[in-house]
């Protein structure tokens, strides 16, 4: 089993759609967690992090789920701005950033 | 607003020459990482340094090396280039401790294709 799994997608919805994509993590004493964006032949670049009290940053929220060992990306009236691959990442130590794991990523492509 | 350059966008090079990838940080951080991102096989890390001189091993460091001389300059070097290193290869930086594992800053990324 991988350490942070992913639905690579693609997920196809209309603008103005809300879409919800989860992402799994298999270490459960992992600490940190976030969601990065990457757009199409650029860099990632971090999103949002994801508190345990789940946080929300305009049409988006995060949630984290320890029991189960997942975390989600709600993305509400998306836009055609938000297609992208959205990275799930995990950091199982929190004091050591060279133990972060990047999942392979969900793409999302919203349609007009 | 940070800022993490590599030095080539694309890079074509044959099997068995020495590559050089260059990352330049403008930030003064500590830790530095290279990784490169393959379909369906996300991110994996190839070396981090936490400081000048400092290195550790990633997941994949077979058939790399890197080189930190100053603190804003990270090397990654490819001794004898082949086929499978054809990769997107990504730079990032990040503070040290608690705040480095909550955000990375990455480069454009540098496509390299071995003939």
């Amino acid at each position: 089993r991988k350490e942070v799994e992913q639905d690579p997608g693609p997920f196809n919805v209309p603008e103005g759609a809300t879409v919800a994509f989860n992402c799994t993590y298999s270490n459960s004493a992992s600490q940190s967690f976030f969601w990065y964006r990457q757009d199409c032949r650029k860099e990632p670049k971090l999103l949002m992090s994801v508190y345990s009290s789940g946080n929300e940053d305009g049409r988006f929220t995060a949630q984290l789920n320890r029991a189960s060992q997942y975390i989600s990306l709600l993305i509400r009236d998306s836009k055609l701005s938000d297609s992208a691959t959205y990275l799930c990442v995990v950091n199982p130590e929190y004091s050591s950033a060279s133990k972060i794991i990047f999942g392979s990523g969900t793409r999302l492509s919203i349609r007009p | 607003d940070v800022k993490v350059t590599q030095s080539s966008r694309y890079l074509v090079k044959r099997t068995g020459e020495k590559v050089f990838l260059e990352c330049v940080q403008d930030m003064d951080h500590e830790n530095m990482f290279w990784y490169r991102q393959d379909p369906g096989l996300g991110l994996r890390l190839i070396y981090f340094s936490y400081d000048v001189k400092m290195k550790e091993k990633g997941d994949i460091p077979e058939g790399y090396s890197v080189s930190r001389e100053k603190k804003e300059r990270f090397s990654l070097i490819l001794e004898s280039a082949s086929t499978n290193q054809t990769s997107m290869y990504l730079c990032a930086s990040s503070l040290p401790g608690l705040a480095g594992a909550d955000t990375q800053y990455f480069g454009p990324g540098t496509r390299l294709t071995v003939l």
